[in-house]
């Protein structure tokens, strides 16, 4: 079983649509969590730094984390053509371990 | 600005020929990492490297070798042995607190 379970999609929504992705994870010992976003051949950019439980936004962006059922999402609203790209998740124990990440989830906004 | 560069942005391997892999950061960060991408495969790690003159394999390390003789500099190694190279490499480094600044990627195909 992989430590990181993400859809890889591909997701299509027509712009203005509300977004959700998702990840599970089978270690309980995550804590932090990272949502990145990667455009076609370029590297992943950070999106969402979270810490347990919980929700946080930025701006159009919300980071869940439900740690009982070890499970993150990510919400994008009113979304428009260039939130394009693939989405990762990553987690770790702790911040000085290396992150494990899921396989990504192609996301195309429809104008 | 601060950030990570790697180089070259293409590369091209003969069969039996190692190719390195550049990459450089003036982020001042401890860690830096090396991950091959793969359709629907995520980011695998292949080294990564705490500290200057220290570096730890990763989970697909076989094939690969690395040098960390300056805090900046984590040059990427694929030798003869790696027998399918072709792949997206992704260089990062990491803060404790501000999670993975990754570099725009090596896409590397063997000729």
């Amino acid at each position: 079983q992989k430590e990181v379970e993400q859809d890889p999609g591909p997701l299509s929504v027509p712009e203005g649509a509300i977004v959700s992705l998702n990840c599970t994870y089978s270690n309980s010992a995550f804590q932090y969590f990272m949502w990145y976003r990667q455009y076609s051949r370029k590297g992943p950019e950070l999106l969402m730094y979270t810490y347990s439980s919980g929700n946080k936004e930025d701006g159009r962006f919300t980071a869940q984390v439900d740690k009982s059922s070890k499970y993150i999402s990510l919400f994008i609203r009113d979304s428009q053509p260039s939130d394009s790209a693939t989405y990762l998740c990553a987690m770790s124990p702790n911040t000085g371990n290396q992150f494990y990440f899921g396989t990504g989830t192609s996301l195309t906004v429809i104008p | 600005d601060g950030g990570i560069t790697q180089s070259p942005k293409y590369l091209f391997r003969k069969e039996g020929q190692n190719v390195t892999l550049s990459c450089e950061q003036n982020l001042n960060h401890d860690a830096m990492y090396w991950y091959r991408q793969d359709p629907g495969q995520g980011l695998r790690l292949i080294y990564y490297s705490q500290i200057v003159n220290d570096f730890q394999k990763g989970d697909i390390a076989e094939g690969y070798s690395v040098s960390r003789e300056k805090k900046e500099s984590f040059p990427l190694t694929v030798t003869s042995a790696q027998k399918n190279p072709t792949a997206f490499y992704l260089c990062a480094s990491k803060d404790t607190f501000y999670g993975y600044t990754f570099g725009s990627g090596t896409r590397l195909t063997v000729v």
